[in-house]
């Protein structure tokens, strides 16, 4: 099982719709996790932290579920801009990546 | 303010000929330092990384080095390019204290 994975998409969505991304990752001992969101020949930047009780940030909200051992990202009122790749991150301490494990990313288009 | 660096943004390189990437962050002191390399269509790979002054961490064997001969310089290098070395790099330093990363802009390598 590979340590963090997500849906690789496309997803194609119209504006204004509500779409959301499940990762999941397989160290049990992981424990910081994150979005974030990388445009077409960009740097990925910091979307948003993922807390335990769930955190909202405007129209983003993530979630975790240590249990299941995934999060989710939720995107409300789509807007073109939104399109990008989001990438799931994990921070396992001690971890041999550099405590940093990157998903392969998921890919959303936007469409008017 | 903590910002990073990395240049140069763009670089066509012929198979065979030396490299050397440079990374500097400021405004933070300590920090730690990745290097990524991200091929087209692919995830994000840990290369390097770094706890302070002269300690390199690799992760992947491969044809590439890294060195940090100051406290908030990174530097990538290779002595003889391959075709397989192409790709965009990431300089990235863990912002703290969320833990997450902040990369610099990237270099694109085309290795011809």
């Amino acid at each position: 099982r590979k340590e963090v994975e997500q849906d690789p998409g496309p997803f194609n969505v119209p504006e204004g719709a509500t779409v959301a991304f499940n990762c999941t990752y397989s160290n049990s001992a992981s424990q910081s996790f994150f979005w974030y969101r990388q445009d077409c020949r960009k740097e990925p930047k910091l979307l948003m932290s993922v807390y335990s009780s769930g955190n909202e940030d405007g129209r983003f909200t993530a979630q975790l579920n240590r249990a299941s051992q995934y999060i989710s990202l939720l995107i409300r009122d789509s807007k073109l801009s939104d399109s990008a790749t989001y990438l799931c991150v994990v921070n396992t301490v001690g971890g041999s990546q550099g405590n940093l494990i990157f998903g392969k990313g998921t890919k959303l288009s936007v469409k008017p | 303010s903590q910002t990073i660096h990395q240049w140069p943004a763009t670089l066509v390189q012929p198979v065979g000929s030396p490299l050397s990437l440079e990374c500097t962050v400021e405004g933070t002191s300590n920090p730690n330092l990745y290097w990524y390399r991200q091929a087209a269509g692919r995830g994000l790979q840990l290369l390097f990384y770094s706890v302070g002054i002269g300690q390199i961490s690799s992760e992947v064997p491969q044809n590439l080095s890294a060195s940090r001969p100051q406290d908030r310089q990174f530097i990538l290098s290779s002595k003889k390019l391959l075709l397989s070395d192409s790709g965009f790099y990431l300089c990235a330093w863990i912002t703290r204290p969320i833990g997450g990363y902040t990369f610099g802009s990237g270099t694109r390598l085309t290795v011809v």
